[in-house]
């Protein structure tokens, strides 16, 4: 099976940078992908690593390092929409369908 | 297109009874999937479609869930004789591929 593991929360104020770390243990290993969900909402695609390295969107940025199982959601200049919970997941190996989260990061922006 | 759309938002259902659930995926996705997300954690994989096929079932389904996608567009999840363990977010999402999928606002259910 899949296990990912991620903080439970990170507090921060507006216009800060907060780092979530998502460590993983799998079987095989088909890219790291992170999610935002805010309260009562839907899970929202934030973006995905298949190779190491940073990949830029916007104020998001996401690492990723295979040799460590290991990978990081960068949020920067922080806004009060912010807030919200931020989950890692990957694929099963050999069923590209299934996702298997982590239990998410609980994100809380003050003024 | 709106994205993927769930129905009911809520449903409040009494042990014992039938429930099912919709939902409309994004209209040129041909997979899509149903997750089961408790408070405070992630979402858990139930099942997977592709085109009207069902794939694969989690373990997690029991025989009271049974789920169909009829020609291949919207999808239903019916749970029978629910259980307050039933009580749950139900996800439903949908992908081109194997992309990453776009979820819906799901079925928050509460089992009394």
């Amino acid at each position: 099976g899949q296990s990912l593991e991620q903080p439970s929360e990170v507090t921060a104020v507006e216009g800060a940078i907060v780092q979530i770390n998502c460590t993983y243990q799998t079987s095989g290993f088909y890219g790291l992908s992170w999610y935002q969900q805010h309260d009562g909402g839907a899970p929202t695609f934030l973006s995905y690593n298949a190779l190491d390295g940073l990949e830029e969107t916007g104020r998001f940025s996401s690492f990723l390092s295979r040799s460590d199982s290991y990978g990081y959601l960068l949020l920067q200049e922080l806004q009060m929409k912010d807030s919200a919970s931020y989950f890692c997941a990957v694929r099963d190996p050999g069923r590209d369908y299934k996702l298997s989260f982590g239990a998410g990061t609980t994100v809380t922006v003050r003024a | 297109d709106t994205g993927v759309s769930q129905n009911p938002r809520h449903k409040i259902t009494k042990r014992g009874q039938n429930v099912t659930f919709r939902c409309d995926p994004i209209s040129e996705h041909n997979r899509l999937y149903w997750y089961r997300q408790t408070l405070g954690q992630g979402p858990e994989f139930l099942t997977y479609f592709q085109n009207e096929a069902q794939l694969e079932k989690s373990r997690l389904l029991s025989d009271r869930f049974s789920a169909e996608r009829p020609k291949g567009s919207f999808s239903t999840l019916e749970i029978q004789r629910t259980e307050q363990g039933d009580s749950a977010m139900y996800l439903c999402a949908s992908s081109l591929d194997s992309r990453d999928p776009f979820f819906g606002q799901g079925t928050r259910l509460t089992v009394v």
